[in-house]
């Protein structure tokens, strides 16, 4: 069970907007911690998509964008393309814990 | 140009102890604000952190396995070193080193920049 809750699946046709939420609780999220993204493809490492909530490094579209509100977060997609079809996953900080948390991840489908 | 990359056994038997190194280069970690963390992903599944170390020296446990892991630096030799003891089946996982770069001790700020590609460890007699 992931301290930061993600739906397990979302879906969308090419050109469309999706979102995936990343819910965190007050020790997390809540707390004012930043809320970072990964984008994963099968049998490769993570990579850095979104840092401090919104920020996107080089080289990652500006189709890609974060928000943050409370004690939850989100990232959407836009104009949906193929090769988007991956898993992404938030991460931030538990201040109860005193580590560093991630979702349990998201499955995104191109349909 | 930072690069990290895993090393270790591919297979370890229940209760052994299993050693991993990550070694980098493109960055020191004695410099102030760098550190690098090691994380695991058990075959389909999520992403979960285990342990960090910092540029003073400073290691960071995952509360569930903090008293089986290990983590050190050897920064002459740029390497980090996670120990796991009592290693079981649900261990098997990919385990992947990571850099953290940041101006300070600013724990609620930390992400991972820099990924290494992750060594594939299974746990089976």
């Amino acid at each position: 069970q992931s301290v930061l809750t993600q739906p397990p699946s979302v879906s969308g046709a090419p050109g469309q907007r999706v979102t995936i939420s990343c819910t965190g609780s007050s020790s997390n999220i809540g707390a004012g911690y930043d809320v970072h993204w990964y984008q994963q493809f099968p049998g490769t490492a993570p990579k850095l998509l979104i840092y401090g909530n919104t920020n996107r490094p080089s080289g990652v579209p500006d189709r890609f964008s974060g928000s943050k509100s409370g004690t939850s977060a989100s990232l959407a997609i836009t104009g949906l393309q193929a090769e988007d079809e991956a898993d992404y996953y938030c991460q931030s900080y538990d201040i109860s814990l005193r580590v560093w948390v991630f979702g349990g991840g998201t499955k995104l489908t191109v349909l | 140009q930072v690069t990290l990359r895993e090393s270790g056994p591919a297979l370890v038997k229940p209760t052994q102890t299993l050693t991993l190194t990550c070694t980098f280069s493109g960055f020191s970690l004695s410099t102030t604000g760098m550190c690098v963390s090691w994380i695991r992903q058990p075959p389909g599944k999520a992403l979960e952190w285990l342990a960090l170390i910092d540029w003073d020296d400073d290691r960071y446990y995952s509360t569930s396995l903090k008293t089986r892991l290990t983590i050190s630096k050897d920064t002459s030799k740029n390497q980090v070193v996670l120990t796991m003891a009592n290693m079981d089946p649900v261990d098997t996982a990919t385990y992947y080193c990571a850099r953290i770069r940041s101006s300070g001790w600013y724990p609620g700020k930390y992400y991972f920049d820099y990924w290494g590609q992750g060594t594939l460890v299974t746990v089976s007699s």
